[in-house]
C-alpha cells in the first residue's frame, strides 16, 4: 500500500518552456503533498508543501510565480515549473503520506529528472 | 531551528559486516522517526519506522532509538553490496505540522 505514482519520469525542455508533473496517491487520499528538488549529491531540499482546495505553501527562497502548484483533487498534484532554465535542472520527487499525521511515514514518488537546455 | 544531523560519509563496511548508521536530532518533542534509503539517481524508499524507545528489527535491519539522548541509528547485519546506498534519517515532531525534517543522509559502501 501507499503507492505514489509521479510522471514524467525524465523531461528535457528548451529554456523559455513550460514543464508540468504529475503526483498521484493511487492507493489513498492525500490532502498535503510535498514537493522537493535534490541536486546532484545534495540533500533533499522542500519546496513547498500542496494543500487539497487550498493554496500551495511554500518554503523560503522557492519563487510561487515559478514553481506553480495544483492540488486540485484528492489524489493528485501538480508542479508546474514555468519559463524554465538550466539553473532549474534537477531531480523533482513528490510525496505523501495516508495517515496524515506525525505517525505516518512519507511515501515518495519515483521523481521526474528534469534537464533545460 | 529543529535540526537532523548525520555524518555523510562515506561509511565503509565489507560485505558481511554490520553497518551502523547514526543520527542525531535537536528537537525534544520529536515523536517519530524514520530511515530512508536512496539509491543514486532514485526517490527515498521507506524502510524503518520507530516510535518508541528501543530496537525494533526488520530483518537484516535494526533501529534504535534513544529519546533522552536524541538519537536514533539503523543497524544493518550481513552487510551486501546492493545496500550500498544513501541513507536519510527523517524526524517528525509531536503536534503541528507533520513535514519530516530529514538529515542529509549518510553514503554507505558495501564492498565485495
Amino acid at each position: 500500500g501507499a503507492v505514489v505514482s509521479q510522471h514524467p519520469s525524465r523531461v528535457i525542455c528548451k529554456s523559455g518552456t513550460s514543464v508540468k508533473i504529475e503526483c498521484r496517491s493511487l492507493d489513498f487520499q492525500a490532502t498535503t503533498m510535498f514537493w522537493y528538488r535534490q541536486f546532484p549529491k545534495q540533500s533533499l531540499m522542500l519546496m513547498a508543501t500542496s494543500n487539497e482546495g487550498s493554496k500551495a505553501t511554500y518554503e523560503q527562497g522557492v519563487e510561487k510565480d515559478k514553481f506553480l502548484i495544483n492540488h486540485a483533487s484528492l489524489t493528485l498534484s501538480t508542479l508546474t515549473v514555468t519559463s524554465a532554465h538550466p539553473e532549474d535542472s534537477s531531480f523533482y520527487i513528490c510525496s505523501a503520506g495516508p495517515g496524515g499525521n506525525h505517525n505516518s511515514p512519507l511515501h515518495f514518488g519515483n521523481g521526474t529528472r528534469l534537464t533545460v537546455t | 531551528q529543529k535540526e537532523v544531523e548525520q555524518n555523510s560519509g562515506p561509511l565503509s563496511v565489507p560485505e558481511g559486516a554490520i553497518a551502523s548508521l547514526n543520527c542525531t536530532y535537536s528537537d525534544r518533542v520529536s515523536q517519530s522517526f524514520f530511515w530512508y534509503r536512496q539509491y543514486s539517481g532514485k526517490s527515498p524508499e521507506l524502510i524503518m519506522s520507530i516510535y518508541s524507545n528501543g530496537d525494533k528489527e526488520d530483518g537484516r535491519f535494526t533501529a534504535q532509538l534513544n529519546k533522552a539522548s536524541q538519537y536514533v541509528s539503523l543497524l544493518i547485519r550481513d552487510s551486501q553490496p546492493s545496500d550500498s546506498a544513501t541513507y536519510l534519517c527523517a524526524v517528525n515532531e509531536s503536534g503541528g505540522s507533520y513535514i519530516p525534517t530529514f538529515g542529509r543522509g549518510t553514503s554507505l559502501i558495501v564492498h565485495p
